[in-house]
């Protein structure tokens, strides 16, 4: 089944350690972006990358690192989480071609730092 | 700053009609989504608009007012299933999507 699929689903971790939230895609969209969406807030983005081999920094880039080596794989990683990143982290990506830019979401992946 | 404001939650009937309102202040305009998100899953697409007018599609519909910064979704015959969070997000000058918080549609037989 073609999409986003994002892992892990959910995770508690304690504060100080590493965490990678995975992220795979297999339309051959160029453009990926990982949000996270706190309750009353938007969704804010954290990096994006255009297309394979460049990334970007989004709204909320403190204390996040992100790879894109390929196409398909857009991995985030925590280098030390902290309880403010408590949050839950959807990765996404739009194609080239589509006027609109429409995002495509994965499921999610719920953090919780404690 | 940039800001996109939209009610925080809704309630409305079955079978109904509700219309769910977004207003925004951007750094320039490429366009406005609207995004559905049920409890505990992914938002998914609903509709864009970049000009002015309304766009139709089925029970949805979706307004845009360039000049006054404003855009609507309109709901017809309700169902239970309606029942999700609706984003409104609009795509700056520099093609970055900026979202508001959602508003929470609640639908009551």
């Amino acid at each position: 089944i073609a999409g986003i699929t994002q892992a892990p689903t959910s995770q508690i971790l304690a504060a100080g350690r590493r965490m990678t939230l995975r992220c795979t895609q297999d339309m051959r969209h160029n453009a990926m972006y990982w949000y996270r969406q706190d309750l009353g807030l938007g969704l804010r983005l954290i990096h994006y990358s255009n297309t394979a081999g460049t990334t970007g920094k989004g709204e909320v880039p403190d204390g996040y690192s992100v790879s894109r080596a390929n196409t398909d794989d857009f991995p985030l990683t925590l280098a030390s989480a902290v309880p403010s990143q408590t949050s839950v982290y959807f990765c996404a990506s739009s194609g080239q071609g589509d006027n609109t830019g429409e995002l495509f979401f994965g499921e999610g992946s719920r953090l919780t730092v404690l | 700053g940039q800001n996109i404001d939209q009610p925080t939650e809704m309630t409305a009937t079955e079978g109904a009609i509700v219309q769910i309102n977004c207003t925004y202040q951007t750094s320039g305009f490429n366009g406005l989504f609207w995004y559905q998100q049920h409890a505990g899953e992914a938002p998914t697409f609903l509709s864009y608009n970049v000009l002015d007018g309304l766009e139709e599609k089925g029970r949805f519909s979706s307004f845009l007012s360039r000049s006054k910064g404003y855009s609507y979704l309109l709901l017809k015959e309700l169902q239970m299933k309606d029942s999700a969070s609706y984003l409104c997000a609009v795509k700056d000058s520099n093609y970055q999507l900026i979202w508001g918080a959602g508003t929470k549609l609640i639908i009551k037989p």
